[in-house]
């Protein structure tokens, strides 16, 4: 079966700061992944989706990046945290074929 | 105006209740349809599909209506572990879902 995974689940970093999630998907090839995210309150919001490995579409023109350097690996980034981009993120997949996505535990990020 | 739209609620109903929720979208090119269950700080789950037939999965039937582009969520017999917040998601094609901001649903005793 398949199964998505990301990390840390937690974190909080001052404003300036670089960021790393990583999330990794198993049980699957070539999946499509999506990078979400839900300030508080607030509904899901698409940062960021990928077809393959180096493909990668932009929803919201931010401070945050995307990469997928393996198939079943997609890596959220920023150079400098700010306030706002504290929230929590989602990483979410899909099989080719399929319409469903499926969503990982998330990381709650809160940037002070 | 939003691609979809939920009364965010909360609604406030007791035990064995009949709770219904409503969703409107605007694309009227939307493909397909689902009701996702978000329970508070976690992860948003699928909880079913949505066809055009209408389809039913224990408590819960889901309802499309596509001429007037709402999509409903009917829940019998509610139960206390029903309280979470229900999302609305179209697809609207180019690889992409559209969540609503959900809907709060409070089950008491």
């Amino acid at each position: 079966s398949q199964t998505i995974h990301q990390w840390p689940a937690t974190l909080v970093q001052p404003v300036g700061s670089p960021l790393s999630l990583e999330c990794t998907v198993e049980g699957t090839s070539n999946p499509n992944l999506y990078w979400y995210r839900q300030a508080a309150g607030r509904g899901l919001q698409l940062l960021f989706y990928s077809v393959g490995i180096g493909q990668i579409s932009s929803e919201v023109p931010q401070n945050l990046s995307a990469s997928r350097p393996q198939d079943r690996q997609f890596i959220l980034s920023s150079k400098k945290l700010l306030l706002s981009d504290s929230g929590f993120y989602l990483c979410a997949w899909r099989g080719q074929y399929q319409e469903t996505q499926y969503f990982g535990p998330g990381t709650r990020l809160l940037v002070l | 105006r939003k691609e979809v739209e939920q009364d965010p609620g909360p609604f406030n109903v007791p035990e064995g209740a009949t709770v219904a929720f409503n969703c409107t979208y605007s694309n009227s090119a939307s493909q397909s349809f689902f009701w996702y269950r978000q329970d508070c700080r976690k992860e948003p789950k699928l909880l079913m599909s949505v066809y055009s037939s209408g389809n039913e999965d224990g408590r819960f039937t889901a309802q499309l209506n596509r001429a007037s582009q709402y999509i409903s969520l009917l829940i019998r017999d509610s139960k206390l572990s029903d309280s979470a917040t229900y999302l609305c998601v179209v697809n609207t094609g180019f690889q992409k879902l559209v969540f609503g901001t959900g809907t709060r649903l409070l089950v008491s005793p």
